[in-house]
C-alpha cells in the first residue's frame, strides 16, 4: 500500500500563514485521490476540515483552505489562532484503499 | 443532523473476537461509502476497512486482511466490523466515518490478557 507523507511538525505565529502538505509515494497527488484534511486536538476525535481537495464543511473556519500544490495536496491556514494548535492528518484514496499521512503537529507560537 | 454512533468496544483476550457497530442517522445511508479507522494510544490515524454503498466492494488494510470483516445493513442504517483473532496491536479507539467526513465518537477496543 502507498505511503502518504506529511511534515512531522510546523510552527506558525499568531496571525500568520502556514501551508501543510500531503505527498504520495506513488507520484503526484491529484483530485482523483480525493484529499481530505482532518484536525485532531488532544483527547478529542478527528474533525474533518476539507473534503475532496478543497470543499469545506459548515463548521470549517474560513481561514482554512485546501488545494493542490506542486504535486501535493495542501492545507493552508491564513490568520492562525491559538485554537488552531492541533494535529492535522491528510487522507488519500487509492482505488478503494485509504491511506492516512503520519500527521503534522502544528504549534501556534 | 448527521450522527454516527459506534458501539461494541470492550476488553478482549488475544485470539478473541469482537463485533463493532456504527449506527447512522441524519442522511441517506445507502448513498455513502463507510469506513472504519483506528487510533492506537499515542499514535496516528490508521485506515482499517471500507465498504461501498451497496456492500459489494470491501477493502482492508493488509494487517487485518483475513481477520476482520466489514459489512453493512442499509435497511438498518448501520455498518459493522467483525474482528477475529485479535492481537495486542489491535488495541485502539475505533471510529467509523462517512458521508464526506462525518465521524463517530469512537469506541475503545483493548486486547490484553
Amino acid at each position: 500500500q502507498a505511503v502518504v507523507t506529511q511534515e512531522p511538525s510546523l510552527t506558525v505565529s499568531p496571525g500568520g500563514t502556514v501551508t501543510l502538505t500531503c505527498g504520495s509515494s506513488t507520484g503526484a497527488v491529484t483530485s482523483g485521490h480525493y484529499p481530505y484534511w482532518f484536525q485532531q486536538k488532544p483527547g478529542q476525535g478527528p474533525r474533518t476540515l476539507i473534503y475532496e481537495t478543497n470543499n469545506k464543511h459548515s463548521w470549517t473556519p474560513a481561514r482554512f483552505s485546501g488545494s493542490l500544490l506542486g504535486g501535493k495536496a495542501a492545507l493552508t491556514l491564513s490568520g492562525a489562532q491559538p485554537d488552531d494548535e492541533a494535529e492535522y492528518y491528510c487522507l488519500l484514496f487509492y482505488n478503494g484503499d485509504e491511506v492516512f499521512g503520519g500527521g503534522t503537529k502544528l504549534t501556534v507560537l | 443532523e448527521v450522527q454516527l454512533v459506534e458501539s461494541g468496544g470492550d476488553l478482549v483476550q488475544p485470539g478473541g473476537s469482537l463485533r463493532l457497530s456504527c449506527a447512522a442517522s441524519g442522511f441517506t445511508f445507502s448513498t455513502s461509502w463507510m469506513t472504519w479507522v483506528r487510533q492506537a494510544p499515542g499514535k496516528g490515524l490508521e485506515w482499517v476497512a471500507n465498504i461501498n454503498k451497496d456492500g459489494s466492494e470491501k477493502y482492508y488494510v493488509d494487517s487485518v486482511k483475513g481477520r476482520f470483516t466489514i459489512s453493512r445493513d442499509n435497511a438498518k442504517n448501520s455498518v459493522s466490523l467483525q474482528m477475529n483473532s485479535l492481537r495486542g496491536e489491535d488495541t485502539a479507539v475505533y471510529y467509523c466515518w462517512g458521508y464526506w467526513g462525518h465521524w463517530g465518537q469512537g469506541t475503545l477496543v483493548t486486547v490484553s490478557s
